[in-house]
């Protein structure tokens, strides 16, 4: 059963372009999340999704940031306009929705 | 919202010895509690967890406590070992469904274990 999958590994951008990364969660899975990892910081909650539906994005600035998890095809997290106090890791974590959270490898982001 | 405070920042101990790593939590109705590792460029590792229902879990060398009282869990990790240097972060949850799911997390203790 392979695990969380995310791509790209890592992703340069400059300043104003988009950013698109993408989670395959775990096989069965339904359930996915997002979450950002500044450098030497804890993981902070970003968005919940369940296939075609965000169920809580409270962790996710308003503003050039969005998130789907479409009936087919992996889940994307997508920014608009980036800017450098974007660049961190990103990692997508799925569950069967009854607790323990599997880690994708994540997606380094970095800004020009 | 949860907060959850994790101590200490680093940690360094010799092989062999034991490691403990302490977290606490402000939100009374969090029910689950996992642990992390987490290695230079990978995403975080499930490696332990324990539900508000028990006291203690134990997994070989790894063991967690919970003290739901005073609001707080530990990481024991006996016997280190030069591999299990990394990064480990204590998390907590509601976890009963819907956006209760979502973990927060404390900002990590980095364990070296020197040979």
């Amino acid at each position: 059963n392979a695990g969380v999958m995310q791509n790209p590994r890592h992703l340069v951008r400059r300043r104003g372009q988009e950013a698109r990364l993408r989670c395959s969660p775990m096989k069965g899975h339904s359930h996915v999340y997002w979450y950002r990892q500044l450098p030497e910081e804890g993981l902070k909650f970003m968005v919940y999704l369940q296939k075609e539906n965000i169920i809580d994005e409270s962790g996710m600035p308003k503003e050039r940031f969005s998130a789907e998890f479409p009936k087919e095809g992996p889940s994307i997290l997508r920014i608009q306009q980036v800017v450098r106090g974007d660049s961190a890791a990103y990692f997508c974590a799925s569950s069967l929705g009854q607790g323990a959270e599997y880690f994708g490898p994540g997606t380094r982001l970095t800004v020009l | 919202g949860e907060n959850v405070e994790q101590h200490p920042s680093t940690l360094s101990v010799q092989e062999g010895d034991s490691a403990v790593i302490k977290c606490t939590y402000s939100d009374s109705a969090s029910n689950y509690f996992p642990w992390y590792k987490q290695e230079l460029g990978k995403g975080p590792q499930l490696i332990i967890d324990i539900r508000s229902n028990v006291g203690e879990k134990k997994d070989q060398r790894i063991a967690v406590t919970l003290n739901k009282t005073a609001k707080h869990f530990s990481l024991h990790i006996t016997e280190t070992q030069p591999e299990d240097s990394a990064v480990y972060f204590c998390a907590a949850s509601k976890g009963s469904g819907g956006s209760n799911y979502k973990l927060t997390f404390g900002k990590g203790t980095l364990l070296t274990v020197n040979p």
